[in-house]
């Protein structure tokens, strides 16, 4: 089975920039797509198709996929933006990251 | 716009059956496959089952192949989850979304989740 491996926890100082990996086996031959999830809410696509942006997702999160690693960034983070978030690709089914709990202080 | 509701969550005791469904508007639902996604508390996003627009391809976790049930009725725009032999670890939210994409497939609108807890 395909694997996604995400860091358990990233900090960032609110304004300055975060990045979250997800390393997977060759992912770069996949999409990555990346979800952002409060407390009690449903998930929210934020990036789909390795950098894309749906519509009313801020500019300010966005997207890379090379190699076996896929980041997503989010520029001049916001206390909003604080959440888990889950990277996710297709091998047969969905296949998601295990989370990564961004704070920002 | 696409709303996603699920319902037929509860408190099952273990060993027993769960049917949940998913009702959808906004789109065109014989168009898209769905997905049943669950989340145990505190844990992270865990993908079930999707089913094709027309349900000739479906696909399960490998870890849940068995028990699980994916169903869908185009005409009542409805996808189901049946759940047998229920577990204490069946524990979480189920959540049914659209699925989208060429190439890659990935959910895009989410329901707000039904929850599951087995337990005796």
């Amino acid at each position: 089975s395909y694997d996604l491996t995400q860091p358990p926890s990233v900090s960032v100082s609110p304004g300055q920039t975060a990045s979250i990996t997800c390393s997977g086996e060759k992912l770069a031959d996949k999409y990555a797509c990346w979800y952002q999830q409060k407390p009690g809410q449903s998930p929210v696509l934020v990036i789909y198709e390795d950098n894309k942006r749906p519509s009313g997702i801020p500019e300010r999160f966005s997207g890379s996929n090379s190699g076996n690693t896929a980041t997503l960034t989010i520029s001049g983070t916001q206390a909003m933006d604080e959440a888990d978030y889950y990277c996710q690709a297709w091998d047969s089914g969905t296949v998601f990251g295990g989370g990564t709990k961004l704070t920002v202080l | 716009e696409v709303q996603l509701v699920e319902s037929g969550g509860g408190l099952v005791k273990p060993g027993g059956s769960l049917r949940l469904s998913c009702a959808a508007s906004g789109f065109s639902f014989s168009s898209h496959s769905m997905n049943w996604v669950r989340q145990a508390p505190g844990k992270g996003l865990e993908w079930v089952s999707s089913i094709s627009s027309g349900s000739s391809y479906i696909y399960y976790a490998d870890s849940l192949k068995g028990r699980f049930t994916i169903s869908r009725d185009n005409a009542k725009n409805s996808l189901y989850l049946q759940i047998e032999s229920l577990r204490a670890e069946d524990t979480a939210v189920y959540f049914c979304a659209r699925e989208v994409g060429s190439g890659g497939y990935y959910p895009d609108y989410w329901g707000q989740g039904t929850l599951v807890t087995v337990s005796s």
